[in-house]
């Protein structure tokens, strides 16, 4: 069975302090993985697509990994507004099925 | 970089009545868009795949005959959540594939059945 697992459920982190987020899959084959920001009460805002294992990719204060059975989003001197919901998300080869993670929210400590 | 503009935001309605929620893709043309539900603290569970000028596929679970979905054009997709209960009060979210930019999603709906 396909899945998508996240952790931590939650982490808080003071100003400055970095650390990483995983997602660990299951999926017979990758189309890409997604990783999303979701604020309360909107919808996931996309952050990042990676397609293969060894890709990296960049923005602001966030770097995505991705390995052949997990990535990291890892956040380097977190801010109090980064502060959200961080969803990963895979599609599986050959169709466009979205499966979710449950999750991991952020809290950041001035 | 690709919007899809989803509406009402919120909306309150009486069990037994139906409520419409739009999701339009508003600079891109969306041949597919999903339709996910998501409760307090979870995960967004996809509930059905709208196809452009077809029946949608509908998830394992998913009552077809409450929750109509219409793709009528490359930019507009409807979900109409037919004699609504307490029970389907949720946030439900629509989301669009776009070149280059995943899949696009709509800023949701919170939907309160009373």
């Amino acid at each position: 069975e396909d899945q998508v697992t996240q952790s931590p459920e939650a982490l808080r982190l003071q100003e400055g302090e970095s650390s990483s987020l995983n997602c660990s899959y299951t999926v017979s084959g990758l189309r890409g993985l997604f990783w999303y920001r979701q604020d309360p009460g909107k919808g996931p805002e996309f952050l990042f697509t990676l397609y293969s294992a060894g890709e990296e990719k960049e923005k602001e204060r966030l770097k995505a990994t991705l390995t052949k059975k997990e990535s990291f989003l890892h956040i380097t001197a977190p801010k109090p507004e980064d502060s959200a919901t961080y969803l990963c998300a895979v599609v599986e080869s050959g169709g466009f099925k979205t499966i979710f993670g449950a999750g991991t929210r952020l809290f950041v400590k001035a | 970089g690709a919007v899809v503009s989803q509406h009402p935001s919120r909306v309150i309605c009486k069990s037994g009545t139906s409520v419409k929620i739009e999701c339009r893709s508003l600079d891109f043309q969306a041949t597919t868009m999903f339709w996910y539900r998501q409760f307090p603290k979870q995960s967004l569970m996809l509930m059905a795949t709208s196809n452009e000028g077809s029946k949608a596929t509908y998830e394992q679970g998913v009552e077809k005959d409450k929750f109509l979905i219409n793709h009528a054009s490359l930019t507009l997709s409807t979900l109409t959540v037919t004699s609504a209960h307490p029970e389907d009060s949720s946030f439900y979210i629509c989301s669009a594939r776009s070149q280059g930019y995943g899949y696009t999603f709509g800023s949701g709906t919170r939907l309160t059945v009373v």
